[in-house]
């Protein structure tokens, strides 16, 4: 069981928006920023959002962030095929003085 | 630019030992905070453990704590993972990441992984 809640599948069609969601509680997400990551299939972990909603170079404004109280959300707008990945959140969590991730999320493109 | 290639992956018995290595290029390796993150088959990803920028800080998490040990070499760019007392469920690919400037930065940018098998 993660301490990062995400929902494991969302799917949408292409051009579509959608949204991951990444709940968590005060000592993570409530006091610490969120990233997230995109991991394409057989491939390593990519950074997607860090500080809750900034993008690393590279990343195309389709992809945002934002966080509300002890959630965490990931939009991506005009999904494309490529976009099919798992998606994962990320945080320090300050009671265990460790890193703790949500379980994932599937994306599929339909 | 920016690299970090695993190393020291492969199969190891129940109780067995194995050391994981980092070797890191294109950015100043002593003022990021280092990680090790992994993911078994099928799985999520699940952090290992991080130190900090001088060495002087380690943090791991419980399901490692006391069996692994993170250290880092800040003349020769690398990062290891020391795994003493493996387990089945150690058996994952490891991923060594680049942080932050302190322990709460994200993970910047990842290697390709190392898969460590655990099997009798």
């Amino acid at each position: 069981q993660s301490v990062l809640t995400q929902p494991p599948s969302v799917s949408a069609a292409p051009g579509q928006m959608v949204t991951i969601s990444c709940s968590g509680s005060s000592s993570n997400i409530g006091n610490n920023y969120v990233s997230w990551y995109q991991q394409l299939p057989g491939t390593a972990p990519k950074l997607l959002i860090y500080e809750n909603n900034k993008r690393p170079s590279g990343i195309p404004d389709r992809f945002s962030g934002s966080k509300s109280g002890t959630s965490a959300t990931l939009g991506i707008t005009g999904l494309q095929t490529g976009d099919e990945a798992d998606y994962y959140c990320g945080t320090w969590d300050s009671s265990l003085s460790a890193w703790v991730f949500g379980g994932g999320t599937k994306l599929t493109v339909l | 630019q920016v690299q970090l290639v695993e190393s020291g992956g492969g199969v190891v018995q129940p109780g067995g030992s194995l050391r994981l290595s980092c070797a890191a290029s294109g950015f100043i390796f002593n003022t990021y905070v280092m990680h090790w993150v992994r993911q078994a088959p099928g799985k999520g990803l699940e952090w290992v453990a991080l130190i900090v920028s001088d060495g002087s800080n380690r943090y791991y998490g419980d399901s490692v704590k006391g069996r692994f040990t993170i250290s880092r070499d800040n003349f020769k760019n690398t990062l290891d993972l020391q795994m003493n007392s493996l387990r089945a469920d150690d058996m994952a690919v490891y991923y060594c990441a680049k942080g932050g400037a302190t322990i709460k930065g994200p993970f910047h940018i990842w290697g390709q992984g190392t898969m460590v098998t655990v099997s009798s």
